[in-house]
């Protein structure tokens, strides 16, 4: 069964970069759509971008200035960059992974999230 | 952008009753691409429904989805005590993708 696994620092100062990786296990990682979602303490969730099967990229505009998201085909892994963080960036951060091959489909695998914050 | 939104906010219910959770959204949203996820304190979001009304495998059949356009709705026909959580719905017809600001199902 697909397992996902995320990891990254914790705890940023502001103007740092936050990265996190998402590593899959126990299935396929070619042709699925895969993304980050994030969640500030006490709110909803917040799409912040995908990386498909061809390796092509798309963000949410609201962040897309700061964002960025890749792939490690070699080693079974996505990678999440943002930038410039602010304390509004304190957040869950989960990886997920579309539903079934090829289609922008809905989120069906989910990693278990990282907590991040942004603090002085 | 399409923005969902989610009623109501708070629905308090006891065990054994029917919820229905209603998702609107500013734009109708193509081939019903709509999903629902559930997320309990601490954990992460699980996935329940697609294309608005396909359960996802392993989805007890007391959940369903219904509609289409920019009006859809998840019933959960007899709650159980694990089924208190919050619901949220999201669409992926179009980018981005975007959430509803979540339902909370509470025990009365």
């Amino acid at each position: 069964q697909v397992r996902l696994q995320q990891w990254g620092a914790g705890l940023l100062k502001p103007s740092e970069t936050l990265s996190l990786t998402c590593a899959v296990y126990g299935g396929s990682f070619s042709g699925y759509y895969w993304s980050w979602i994030r969640q500030p303490p006490g709110k909803g969730l917040e799409w912040i971008g995908e990386v498909n099967h061809g390796g092509g990229t798309n963000y949410n505009p609201s962040l897309k200035s700061r964002v960025t998201i890749s792939v490690d085909m070699s080693e079974n892994q996505f990678s999440l960059q943002l930038s410039s963080v602010t304390a509004a960036d304190t957040a869950v951060y989960y990886c997920a992974r579309g539903l079934v091959t090829m289609v922008r489909g809905p989120m069906g695998v989910w990693g278990k999230g990282t907590t991040v914050t942004v603090s002085s | 952008e399409t923005v969902l939104t989610q009623s109501p906010g708070t629905l308090s219910l006891s065990p054994g009753e029917r919820a229905t959770l209603s998702c609107r959204a500013s734009q109708s949203i193509s081939s019903s691409y709509l999903a629902w996820y559930q997320q309990k304190p601490g954990q992460a979001p699980r996935f329940l429904i697609y294309g608005a009304s396909s359960r996802a495998a392993g989805i007890p059949d007391r959940f369903s989805g219904s509609g289409s356009g920019t009006d859809f709705t998840l019933t959960i026909s007899k709650l159980e005590a694990e089924d208190f959580a919050v619901y949220y719905c999201q669409q992926y017809g179009s980018s981005p993708r975007t959430f509803g600001q979540g339902t909370k199902v509470e025990i009365k």
